[in-house]
């Protein structure tokens, strides 16, 4: 399976300011998606990343919020904006089109 | 949106012993994934499964595509304190989306 690599691995940051999170994978896919996993929670799917397109972002997820880029097939960012306290989640990506792999995830608190 | 009823939420057992884990749905899925995930990581691939009916085995794991296509479980032989770890249950819906359903989580606590 592809080799997942997620950037960065662990942040604290402050409320109001934004983080840009990067996932890398070592070769070609079609499909890359973004994840959130609240505290003791289960995973969220964010929203796909489409290749040189907007991505498609599930019901309660907004661009606003967590803005995407998927410039080419082995490369995908997810920005969190604005952060909150409730934002304190573990971030993951995923590629694949079957079965999906995951990244480590980027572990993020915002004080 | 919509979650995988996975039970049971928790399991404490003895190392050695089996563990039996289940996902069920009011709808019906055409690929069913079951992910371990240990403190620190991402959820990591166990078994696939694509077909109603399929039973797949890897190493201790065993996990079957329930027939009416709604559930799926997953066991576990012969518990290791390695177990220890959150087991998610996966189903992605037919109609060619790529997105998948997580469960809940079960949460394996192996006393050596």
């Amino acid at each position: 399976s592809a080799v997942i690599s997620q950037k960065p691995s662990r942040d604290i940051c402050q409320r109001g300011t934004s983080l840009t999170i990067q996932c890398q994978v070592d070769s070609q896919v079609t499909m890359m998606f973004w994840y959130r996993q609240q505290p003791g929670q289960s995973l969220t799917l964010i929203a796909t990343a489409n290749q040189g397109s907007e991505a498609t972002y599930e019901s309660g997820f907004v661009i606003d919020k967590f803005p995407i880029s998927r410039p080419n097939l082995t490369f995908s960012t997810l920005t969190v904006s604005n952060m909150s306290p409730e934002d304190s989640s573990i971030y993951l990506c995923s590629v694949g089109d079957q079965p999906q792999h995951f990244g480590d995830g980027t572990r993020l608190s915002i004080l | 949106g919509q979650q995988l009823n996975q039970s049971p939420q928790s399991m404490f057992i003895q190392e050695g012993e089996d563990v039996s884990m289940n996902c069920t749905s009011s709808s019906i899925f055409n690929t069913w994934l079951w992910y371990k995930q240990d403190p620190g990581e991402g959820p990591v691939l166990l078994i696939a499964l694509y077909k109603a009916g399929e039973l797949t085995s890897n190493g201790r794991l065993t996990a079957q595509f329930g027939i009416t296509r709604k559930d799926s479980f997953l066991n576990i032989s012969a518990s290791i304190p390695s177990d220890v770890g959150i087991y998610f249950c996966a189903g992605r819906r037919p109609g060619g989306s790529e997105k998948l359903v997580f469960g809940k989580g079960t949460k394996l606590t192996v006393n050596p």
